[in-house]
């Protein structure tokens, strides 16, 4: 199975602060990795696909990216309400794997 | 627009059976891959199964293999997950999702049922 290492797994920002979130799997996957925005209450919502593809209606302070073997997430100028669980997801084979999450809040 | 509406989640005793079931609208379902991905209280996502356009795939987790079954019947654009043997490591939201394309990621979510397994 794939795993994949998230961190960190809790972060604190400020509004306008750009922020990073990283996943390295343990072993290769291509680009077949997407990044989920989880707020409580509600469903996942899907913010990167294809590694550096944003979704659809997502701001445009959202990008992913990948350097080696390590995909991260950026968020450039951290706005209040993008305080939610973030996590990265590998579909390049079976069993599909996500990342722990990483839990962002606000300072 | 498309939209996923998951129902059956119930409180059931451990190593009773539930069958979860999901109604699709808005895509050409038959089309797309289904998934199910559940997230136990207080934990992160964790991916259940999938099945092919076709129904003719299967893939599991090894944490249900052998005790859920995926299902889907087309012409009803329904996904199913038949849950066995459950146990309280199975208290979860059950989410039905629905692939991007064949092997993608998953683009599109439904608002999730709440199975609780206790005595």
């Amino acid at each position: 199975d794939i795993q994949m290492t998230q961190s960190p797994s809790s972060l604190s920002a400020s509004v306008g602060d750009r922020v990073n979130i990283t996943c390295r799997p343990s072993q290769g996957i291509s680009n077949d990795l997407a990044w989920y925005q989880h707020k409580p209450g509600g469903a996942p919502k899907r913010l990167i696909y294809a590694t550096s593809s944003l979704q659809s209606g997502v701001p445009s302070r959202f990008s992913g990216s990948a350097s080696g073997t390590e995909f991260t997430l950026t968020i450039s100028g951290l706005q209040a309400e993008d305080v939610a669980t973030y996590y990265c997801l590998q579909h390049h084979h079976y069993p599909r794997t996500f990342g722990q999450g990483t839990k962002l809040e606000i300072k | 627009e498309v939209q996923l509406l998951e129902s059956g989640g119930d409180l059931i005793q451990p190593g009773g059976s539930l069958r979860l079931s999901c109604v699709a609208s808005g895509f050409t379902f038959m089309t797309y891959a289904m998934s199910w991905v559940r997230q136990a209280p207080g934990k992160g996502l964790e991916w259940v199964s999938t099945v092919s356009g076709s129904g003719t795939g299967t893939f599991y987790a090894d944490s249900v293999k052998g005790r859920f079954t995926i299902s889907r019947h087309n012409t009803k654009n329904t996904v199913f997950l038949q849950m066995t043997s459950l146990t309280v490591e199975d208290t979860a939201i059950y989410y039905c999702v629905k692939e991007f394309y064949s092997g993608s990621s998953y683009d599109y979510w439904g608002p999730g049922t709440l199975v609780t397994v206790s005595s």
